[in-house]
């Protein structure tokens, strides 16, 4: 079975700034995504950024970027230029291609943009 | 992106009654779906998996009687909290996967619904 964590249950950065979200995963599999998404205090869950195991490139999105480390099963999401509406509680998650049934979530981080 | 509706988003109701909280998906087919219980600030629990045309498969610890979920159709799932007691009280989400290829794996989410036994 795998499993998410995420080892900063609250974070907070200045607007502005840039942050990074840190999530580890254990597997014993080679295929997989991985996933960030967000849920703002509205609670509606939305997808930030997704990256397929088998590419070594880290995936951007605007001002979202992560830092793919296969081997060290780390995958961590750098949030640049912090605004305001990035306050969300963030949740690392692991898709398996093998089993291909459901996501995996890690426990979330908290983060909150200071004005 | 693809979009999935969750209606109601808030939902009062007596012990003793029962709930249905509906989940589409809007401009794809959907042969799965997922229904997620959210106690506040804590991850998302999966309760169970939404197949279209069969049974859904429930988490372990989910009772299947408590929570029904019925997925008639490609692109609606329901879920049904019967006999509903403030331990039930909680946040519900669904979500589905779009199986386009360009986005295939991605799972998109309703926005959910807070449930709240009197």
């Amino acid at each position: 079975a795998q499993t998410v964590t995420q080892s900063q249950p609250e974070m907070s950065v200045q607007e502005a700034e840039t942050v990074t979200l840190s999530c580890t995963y254990d597997t014993s599999e080679n295929n997989y995504y991985l996933f960030w998404y967000k849920q703002p205090p509205s609670r509606q869950m939305i997808l930030v950024i997704r990256q397929e195991a088998y590419k070594q490139q880290n995936a951007t999105e605007n001002r979202f970027s992560v830092n793919f480390q296969k081997a060290a099963k780390s995958f961590s999401l750098k949030i640049s230029d912090s605004q305001l509406g990035d306050t969300a509680m963030y949740f690392c998650a692991f898709f398996s291609r093998v089993s291909a049934r459901q996501l995996t979530f890690g426990s979330g981080t908290q983060l909150t943009v200071l004005p | 992106g693809a979009v999935v509706s969750q209606h109601p988003s808030r939902v009062i109701c007596k012990s003793g009654t029962s709930v249905k909280i509906e989940c589409r998906s809007l401009d794809f087919q959907a042969t799965t779906m997922f229904w997620y219980r959210q106690f506040p600030k804590q991850s998302l629990m999966l309760m169970a998996t939404s197949n279209e045309g069969s049974k859904a498969t429930y988490e372990q610890g989910v009772e299947k009687d408590k929570f029904l979920i019925n997925h008639a159709s490609l692109t609606l799932s329901t879920l049904t909290v019967t006999s509903a007691h403030p331990e039930d009280s909680s946040f519900y989400i669904c979500s589905a996967r779009d199986p386009a290829t360009t986005t295939k794996n991605i799972q998109y989410f309703g926005a959910g619904t807070r449930l709240s036994v009197l």
